[in-house]
This record gives structure tokens, sequence and C-alpha cells, in this order.
């Protein structure tokens, strides 16, 4: 499986945007990159998705390095609850491979 | 609309017993993953199903553990003679396909198992 990297822990304050980077340099030409977030005590929540394209959605925006072996999950204005831990996955598009392996995340604190 | 159901949330097992957790998929939804999430780590993928079918099996311990997902009711992980290593959440997810172009998976609020 393809692997991502991304920064342990980010801070932000409340209101402000938030740019979480995914590096994912051995990504394939069919893996879509995929984020997802996890609020404490509960189960993972899709955010958003994209191949090639930026991509925007109510949630957040991605941003997609035109070589793709980089990613920017965009929070326009952090509140306090997307305090959270986030994950950039890349997700093969059928079969076995399109389960979604989580790594460790970006813990996002959000502070007033 | 109905998210995934997984029931119970919380489940109390003496060491040896045996766990059964149930997963209830979003309606329509044919593909069921489960994944574990030890105190303070990251998800661990376990087992893929496609309505009856094991699909993948990777993540899933030898021993004692075992899923299925029938053609009528809920996805189900069982774990026999439960040990403390095994208390964590486990969390099912669903979606409708297993493409990644066109589709989201959708959690569950997870079963915190602790064994005792």
């Amino acid at each position: 499986d393809a692997k991502t990297t991304q920064p342990n822990s980010m801070e932000s304050n409340e209101e402000e945007p938030v740019h979480l980077p995914c590096n994912h340099s051995t990504i394939s030409g069919t893996d879509y990159i995929h984020w997802y977030r996890q609020l404490p005590s509960q189960g993972p929540e899709y955010v958003i998705h994209g191949l090639t394209s930026n991509v925007n959605n109510r949630m957040a925006s991605l941003a997609i390095a035109e070589d793709r072996k980089s990613s920017t999950l965009i929070l326009h204005r952090a509140t306090l609850r997307d305090a959270a831990v986030y994950y950039c996955i890349l997700r093969a598009n059928t079969g076995t491979a399109s389960k979604l392996t989580f790594g460790t995340g970006t813990r996002l604190q959000v502070t007033l | 609309n109905a998210g995934v159901m997984q029931n119970p949330r919380h489940l109390v097992r003496r060491r040896g017993q045996e766990a059964r957790l149930r997963c209830s998929p979003v309606k329509g939804h044919s593909h069921v993953y489960w994944y574990r999430q030890l105190p303070e780590e990251g998800l661990k993928f376990m087992v893929y199903l496609q309505k009856e079918n094991i699909i993948d099996e990777s993540g899933m311990p030898k021993e004692r553990f075992s899923a299925e997902f029938p053609k009528e009711g809920p996805s189900i992980l069982r774990i026999q003679q439960v040990v403390r290593g095994d208390s964590a959440a486990y969390f099912c997810a669903s979606s409708l396909t297993n493409r990644a172009s066109n589709t989201e998976a959708f959690f569950g609020q997870g079963t915190r198992l602790t064994v005792v």
C-alpha cells in the first residue's frame, strides 16, 4: 500500500484557516486521495476526496499538487468543533485494495 | 436516513468469554469493513466483507476472531475466549460500492470492548 506522511500535530486559532499537509510520494496513478477525521470518542467521518483536480465541499477544500505527490486539506475557518485527528489516506479504486488504511494522522488543536 | 448502527456501544466481558459485536450498515450498502482501535492508537483494518463473502481478512488475527455478513441481518464480529489485549474500540464502516472514485465509507460510533 502506498504510504502517506503527515505531521503529528498542528495548532490553530479559532476562525482562522488551517492547512493540513500530506505527503504521498509513492502514490500510483489510480489512487484517490481521501481525507477522514475522527473527533474524540467517535468513529471516523468522511471529509473530502479527489484524484487530480482541487475539490471543494461544504466541509473543506482539497488542494492536490500537480505531480500528485502531496496534498493539502484546507479548513477555511477553524472552529472548536474541528478539533480532531485528520487522516490522509490513499485509496485504490476497487477490489480488496479499496479498504481504507489509516496512518497516525494529524491531531488538530483549535484554541480560542 | 439511518447511518451505520453498531451495538452494543459498550461491552464488558471476563477473560475467556465470547464477545459478539454487531454492525448494521447503511441501508443498501453491501460492503462492510471492520477496524480495531487500541487506546491512543490509530485504526487498524481487520476484515472486509461483501454480502456473505469475506473479501479480505488480512488484518484479522488467525485465532479466536471471525466475521460474517449474512444475506439477512447485521454483520457480526465474533471474538472467542477474549483476553485483556482484546480491549479496544471496534469500528464498522459500510460503503455502497468499493470504488474509491465515487463513494465514501460511513463509520459507526463503535463498540468499546473492555475485558476484565
